[in-house]
């Protein structure tokens, strides 16, 4: 298995553009987070979806920030614009339900990306 | 209050010494706690998850819960330089099963 793939690896953006990150989760899996890692907050859960489904949206930081998951196999996190401010990396991780979830199933994460709005 | 806390670090232990991290978390009725690891520039990884009072040991690592005290800890023995990372408490919420909520992580150095 391949595992979480995101991509871009690293994006650098001016202020005021749009950026779209990508996920893919690993195949079967019911569950995909989109969590925000900064030195000032750590790691902050943004949105998380059960069967492509939004079930959470409560850490979306405003209406900039918008969350798809067209299919099981694909979701996008889209700033538009972006600033300064939302310079962070970005990770997306996907799991099974909780019923299932012990120390076979974890949260497992995708490399991240890494944004700079300048 | 966060609903996860951990002490930021850095923490640093000699080699072969035991390595103490400690969590707190808010909600009372949490139910699944989670310990990751997140070496520099990495993801994190799963390296203990622990759901019932008491002790879970496995290989160096040991997970301790205590609910009535709203407490986690992770304990590495025989610590070792590769053991340097950043240490994530993650909690999951009574409210939703499926959320996980994780802290700011403690530096760990093990010096050798």
């Amino acid at each position: 298995d391949a595992g979480v793939i995101q991509s871009p690896r690293h994006e650098v953006t001016e202020m005021g553009q749009e950026v779209t990150l990508r996920c893919k989760p690993i195949s079967g899996h019911d569950y995909l987070f989109w969590y925000r890692q900064t030195m000032m907050r750590g790691l902050e859960l943004l949105i998380y979806f059960n069967n492509n489904v939004p079930i959470d949206d409560s850490g979306m930081p405003e209406d900039r920030f918008s969350a798809k998951m067209p299919n099981a196999s694909f979701s996008t996190l889209k700033i538009q614009p972006s600033e300064p401010r939302d310079s962070a990396v970005y990770f997306c991780a996907s799991s099974l339900e909780p019923s299932r979830r012990g120390p076979n199933s974890p949260l497992h994460f995708g490399n991240g990306t890494r944004l700079t709005v300048t | 209050q966060k609903e996860v806390e951990q002490n930021s670090g850095p923490l640093s232990v000699p080699e072969g010494a035991i390595a103490s991290l400690n969590c707190t978390y808010s909600d009372r009725v949490s139910q699944s706690f989670f310990w990751y690891r997140q070496y520099s520039g990495k993801s994190p990884e799963l390296i203990m998850s622990i759901y019932s009072n008491g002790d879970k040991e496995d290989g160096r690592f040991t997970a301790q819960l205590n609910k009535a005290s709203q407490y986690v800890s992770l304990l590495i023995r025989d610590s070792q330089p590769s053991d340097s990372a950043t240490y994530l408490c993650a909690v999951t919420l009574y409210s939703s099963a499926s959320k996980i909520i994780f802290g700011s992580g403690t530096r760990l150095s093990i010096r050798p």
